[in-house]
């Protein structure tokens, strides 16, 4: 059974860089066919797709957030990682990462941190 | 303001049967059978429901069924049980940039 753990800070400060990791087990990483995606949800709101990252390393981000994102994956650790950078109070969120099967799919969560941007 | 639109509530009593909306355009839902949906219990993250429009993920009970006509993707979960209440999510693949969208979600009620 394929499992994903969200890990990272839960408090930045206003400026400053998130930074998430999603650790896999249960499967490789590695596996073609799949994406590995960083999904966030502000409290009360609903969800917002941040982007997401092939096994190949192709990346793909929202342009919304694209200008501040970045999502790599270390696959030696099987896991991949968000960086969110000039981090303001809109980006307070529950932030999830999941696996994606086909276009907008997602069949595998982890189970959600909250982050907290505040000084 | 989200890209697909879902009503915010829907309530139904155990044993009937529901339907929940997902309004988009012919650029995401109407123009792709990329659309899934997922359901959410408070604290917890979502879960695959339903994806390709009417597939189901292995596990997922034969009550939630999947369909699309135009633009208009809609979930349908009959012989509502009190586990069922939750927030549900649409979502597409768009040929837009964003390459995927989310419905604002549905709150069903079991009364």
């Amino acid at each position: 059974q394929l499992q994903l753990q969200e890990s990272g800070s839960g408090l930045v400060k206003p400026s400053q860089t998130l930074s998430l990791t999603c650790a896999v087990s249960g499967g490789s990483i590695s596996s073609g066919g799949y994406s590995w995606s960083w999904i966030r949800q502000p409290p009360g709101k609903g969800l917002e797709w941040i982007g997401y990252i092939y096994h190949s390393g192709s990346t793909y981000y929202n342009p919304s957030l694209k200008s501040r994102v970045t999502i790599s994956v270390d696959r030696s650790k099987n896991q991949f990682s968000l960086k969110l950078s000039s981090v303001t109070a809109a980006d307070t969120a529950v932030y999830y990462c999941a696996r994606g099967v086909v276009a907008a799919t997602w069949d595998y969560w982890g189970q959600g941190t909250l982050v907290t941007v505040s000084s | 303001q989200s890209a697909l639109t879902q009503p915010a509530s829907v309530s139904g009593s155990p044993g009937q049967s529901i339907t929940i909306s997902c309004t988009g355009t012919s650029s995401d839902v109407g123009g792709y059978n990329y659309v899934s949906w997922y359901q959410q219990h408070p604290g917890k993250a979502p879960k695959l429901m339903i994806y390709e429009v009417s597939n189901r993920p292995s596990g997922v009970s034969n009550r939630f069924s999947g369909s699309k006509s135009g633009n208009t993707a809609s979930l349908t979960i009959s012989g509502l049980q009190a586990e069922d209440e939750a927030d549900y999510y649409c979502s597409s693949y768009t040929s837009s940039s964003t390459l995927g969208v989310f419905g604002g979600g549905t709150k069903l009620t079991v009364l």
